[in-house]
């Protein structure tokens, strides 16, 4: 079983559209999560964070479920600028990041 | 504006040869990583290194790498007599005292072997 586990995708949407993402994790020793954004051959860039309680940055909103050891990713009124490779990440609490193969998420006109 | 530079930006290297890639922090940090991502495939854990020594390796890591941070400033990621299947982007990254903190990426070095 992979430590992270993404959505397959490719997720192809309307501008507009509400489109959510999902993740699961194997270790329950995670201590920190995260949503990063790559673009193609560029490096990974921050999204958010995720906390239990759940958070919300403008369009975007994320979830964690410890119980269920599952992370989610909701972007809503998508942008065609949105379009991206989508990264679930989980560190341990020695700080090593370990990342899902990413969801692709393009937005059409 | 990235808080990591790497250099090169891109890196083409015969076959068997040794390659140096580097790390240059804007701001004195101590918590620094080396991740890989080979095209079309996710980004891979290498290494972390804390306080100029190595905290924890992944299997990737093998005798054919090493990590050093030479002058205090760059942070440096050697990779020797190295094989095609190197080929990758390798991608620094800089962490806090704070594990629980998110990393931040520099834009990465493209190292293609010939």
């Amino acid at each position: 079983r992979k430590e992270v586990e993404q959505d397959p995708g490719p997720f192809n949407v309307p501008e507009g559209a509400t489109v959510a993402f999902n993740c699961t994790y194997s270790n329950s020793a995670s201590q920190s999560f995260f949503w990063y954004r790559q673009d193609c051959r560029k490096e990974p860039k921050l999204l958010m964070s995720v906390y239990s309680s759940g958070n919300e940055d403008g369009r975007f909103t994320a979830q964690l479920n410890r119980a269920s050891q599952y992370i989610s990713l909701l972007i809503r009124d998508s942008k065609l600028s949105d379009s991206a490779t989508y990264l679930c990440v989980v560190n341990t609490n020695a700080g090593k990041s370990t990342f899902g193969d990413g969801t692709t998420l393009t937005v059409k006109p | 504006e990235p808080e990591v530079t790497q250099t090169p930006s891109h890196q083409v290297t015969q076959m068997g040869q040794e390659v140096i890639l580097r790390c240059v922090p804007i701001s004195n940090h101590l918590y620094f990583y080396w991740y890989r991502q080979i095209l079309g495939q996710k980004v891979e854990f290498l290494v972390s290194f804390y306080n100029n020594e190595i905290s924890e390796k992944s299997e990737i890591f093998d005798d054919q790498f090493s990590v050093e941070r030479p002058d205090g400033s760059n942070f440096t990621l050697k990779i020797r007599s190295t094989k095609l299947e190197d080929s990758a982007m390798y991608f620094c990254a800089r962490g806090t005292a704070d594990r629980t903190q998110p990393q931040h990426f520099g834009d990465g070095t493209r190292l293609s072997i010939l």
